[in-house]
């Protein structure tokens, strides 16, 4: 089945500063890969994805780029504001309609 | 528009005993998903039911059970309970059945085994 790993497991940043997580997968033919973000208490929420034919998507202060070659994506977060402290989770989902998630990355936006 | 819905929010079980939760999709979507979260597990893939059948089910033993209405409501059941199930369940639903579709989680259920 499908693996997904994601780096770094926890991320502080300074408000403002750029936040980048990413994300390893390793079903060549996973073609859909979503990000969520979860909050204290509430249930993963979805914040941007990308489709195996798209190189990068932006939205706002958040992009994500995918390169199928290496196998990995990544989420991009640029002037980080404190609502931005959350837990996000990277996720594929591979040719058995499962969608395998990441481990998480706790990230803290310092005031 | 309504999001997900999962009841109860809380609840608490012993050993052996056995538990079912509930989830209302979205209005209109017709594919719901469950997945259990654990701090060392992460998200785990259990179910996805489409159209009142179980199309994809995860590396979860028997206990775990699960069925959708024809009003796309499911309901999620786990038997003989053990202390290792503690978790927070969570449902999502999708309007369609695909590997590029879009999941709406709810708040989910968190369920304490003791």
């Amino acid at each position: 089945g499908e693996n997904v790993e994601q780096h770094p497991s926890t991320l502080s940043v300074q408000e403002g500063d750029s936040a980048v997580i990413k994300c390893t997968y390793s079903d060549s033919a996973s073609n859909y890969f979503p990000w969520y973000k979860q909050e204290l208490g509430k249930g993963p929420q979805l914040i941007i994805d990308i489709r195996s034919n798209v190189g990068e998507k932006k939205d706002q202060r958040i992009a994500v780029t995918l390169n199928k070659t290496a196998k990995h994506f990544s989420l991009h977060i640029t002037e980080t504001q404190p609502e931005d402290s959350a837990v996000y989770f990277c996720a594929a989902s591979s040719h058995d309609y499962k969608l395998s998630f990441g481990a998480g990355t706790t990230v803290t936006v310092r005031a | 528009k309504a999001g997900v819905t999962q009841t109860p929010r809380y609840l608490i079980k012993t050993r052996g005993q056995q538990v079912t939760l509930s989830c209302s999709p979205i209005s209109g979507h017709r594919s719901v998903s469950w997945y259990q979260q654990t701090p060392g597990q992460g998200l785990q893939f259990l179910f996805e039911y489409f159209s009142e059948t179980q199309r994809n089910k995860g590396n979860f033993p028997g206990r775990f059970s699960g069925r959708q209405f024809s009003n796309s409501r499911s309901e999620m059941n786990v038997s003989t309970l053990e202390l290792g199930d503690s978790a927070l369940y969570l449902c999502a639903s999708s309007s369609r059945l695909g590997r590029d579709e879009k999941l709406f989680f709810g708040s989910g259920t968190q369920l304490s085994v003791l």
